[in-house]
């Protein structure tokens, strides 16, 4: 079935560092979406990807699609101590509908104040 | 809109004893799943639904069964639970809208199998 690897699969910065994690699939995908989830709480949805070569932004966060739509990126600039939590990146499944997601292993993000 | 509910936050079982975990969206939403989640796992799919009266099967379904009678619910029930199924598990829904994928999740139950 449909797989994604994410990575890394922890980052430690300190505040006002920069943060970059990513996801890719050896299939080509339909769209790619991105997800926050905050120590002991639930997975937020943060933004959807579907074009090739598509950038998206929200504040100091920046979305990549890759070219090939095989890759997937998410930045932060200038963390911040509220960036905390694991960031999960999710795909259809092949052939799937929107109730069916393979979600990545997530990325742990923990800032320094 | 209260959103994805889910009770209960917290359940504590003995191996062998069955419950169900209930899930409901006031959205109007047509797609339902479940997902479990384990350190370092991340959220893996075990059933979800298309609309009432359609289930499908995830990546891990075994133990848990489902089943979709009216748009709202979506209940998940344990038959018999074992300690391999301690896990954080979590209720979705989302729209039918094609091209928009936006899962909305339900804050969680808390499950130890002892």
């Amino acid at each position: 079935g449909q797989q994604v690897m994410q990575i890394p699969q922890y980052q430690h910065v300190q505040e006002g560092e920069d943060f970059t994690t990513y996801c890719n699939s050896s299939t080509t995908l339909s769209n790619i979406q991105w997800y926050k989830q905050r120590p002991g709480g639930h997975p937020v949805f943060l933004i959807q990807l579907v074009k090739s070569g598509e950038v998206k932004k929200q504040k100091r966060l920046t979305f990549q699609f890759g070219e090939a739509k095989k890759n997937s990126s998410l930045h932060i600039t200038a963390t911040q101590t509220t960036d905390v939590g694991t960031y999960f990146c999710a795909v259809t499944n092949y052939g799937g509908s929107q109730g069916n997601l393979i979600f990545g292993k997530g990325t742990k993000l923990s800032v320094k104040p | 809109n209260a959103g994805v509910t889910q009770t209960p936050k917290f359940q504590v079982l003995k191996t062998g004893q069955s419950m169900t975990l209930q899930c409901a969206q006031d959205m109007n939403h047509e797609y339902m799943s479940w997902y479990r989640q384990d350190p370092g796992m991340g959220l893996r799919l075990i059933h979800y639904s298309v609309g009432a009266g359609i289930t499908d099967q995830g990546e891990v379904p075994n133990g848990y069964n489902v089943s979709r009678s009216t748009t709202e619910d979506f209940p998940l029930r344990l038959l018999s639970a074992a300690p391999s199924q301690t896990s954080v598990y979590f209720c979705a829904s989302s729209y039918s809208i094609s091209d928009d994928y936006e899962q909305y999740f339900g804050p969680g139950t808390r499950l130890t199998v002892t």
